[in-house]
């Protein structure tokens, strides 16, 4: 089955860029998505279709995909934004088609 | 709105058959060309995506679980459903609901601890 990497942790200062990969074999050739997931709580979609923003998520969350990386981006990174975050790809040539990555700690210094 | 909330045993003895109900609320569980998803999170550990079923009926399995699930939609009750048979230690986690389109999983439940243990 599909394989997704992302790093376990990433850190940032207030008001940085926190960027967060998602790596895969020729993942630009397809539709990556993006869960935030805070403590004791379900993920919540920040961005689908590798760009697109659903409503209520604050212009500062992007996302762009291309070659073998896929990457989220947080601009002005806020305390609020520390969480972890997951990559998904829907891979439907795959017997196991719903594949997340293994998750990324985003740490606000 | 839509809204999705998860009942069902907190606690499964092993080899029994853990059982779920996701019930859908703001909105019909057959209009619109919707996936009804289960997918689970072990404690301190990722996001694990364990099948689906579309409107139709037509569902969509993990290839690691299939042997042992099956998803199953009540229009009636506006609610879907998890069973996963033969239960060990190793199936212990959260189970959230969600709803998807085809490649998305837009709106998801609270989720709700499962404890496999005798």
């Amino acid at each position: 089955s599909y394989v997704l990497t992302q790093p376990p942790s990433v850190s940032v200062a207030p008001g940085k860029t926190a960027r967060i990969t998602c790596g895969g074999n020729n993942i630009g050739s397809k539709s990556v998505h993006w869960y935030q997931q805070k403590p004791g709580q379900a993920p919540v979609l920040v961005i689908y279709y590798d760009s697109d923003r659903p409503s209520g998520i604050p212009e500062r969350f992007s996302g762009s995909n291309s070659g073998n990386t896929a990457t989220l981006t947080i601009s002005r990174v806020e305390a609020g934004d520390e969480a972890d975050y997951y990559c998904q790809v829907w891979d439907s040539s795959s017997d196991h088609p719903c594949v997340f990555g293994g998750g990324t700690k985003l740490t606000v210094l | 709105q839509v809204q999705l909330q998860e009942s069902g045993p907190g606690l499964v003895k092993p080899s029994q058959t853990l059982s779920l109900t996701c019930t859908v609320s703001g909105g019909s569980i057959s209009s619109g060309s919707y996936y009804w998803s289960w997918i689970r999170q072990p404690a301190g550990k990722g996001l694990e995506w364990i099948g689906r079923i579309y409107t139709s009926g037509s569902t969509n399995y993990n290839p690691s679980l299939k042997s042992r699930v099956t998803i199953s939609v009540d229009t009636s009750k506006n609610q879907f459903s998890l069973k996963l048979s033969s239960v060990t230690a190793a199936d212990t986690a959260v189970y959230y609901c969600a709803r998807a389109t085809a490649m998305v999983m837009s709106d998801w439940g609270q989720g709700t601890l499962v404890t496999v243990s005798s």
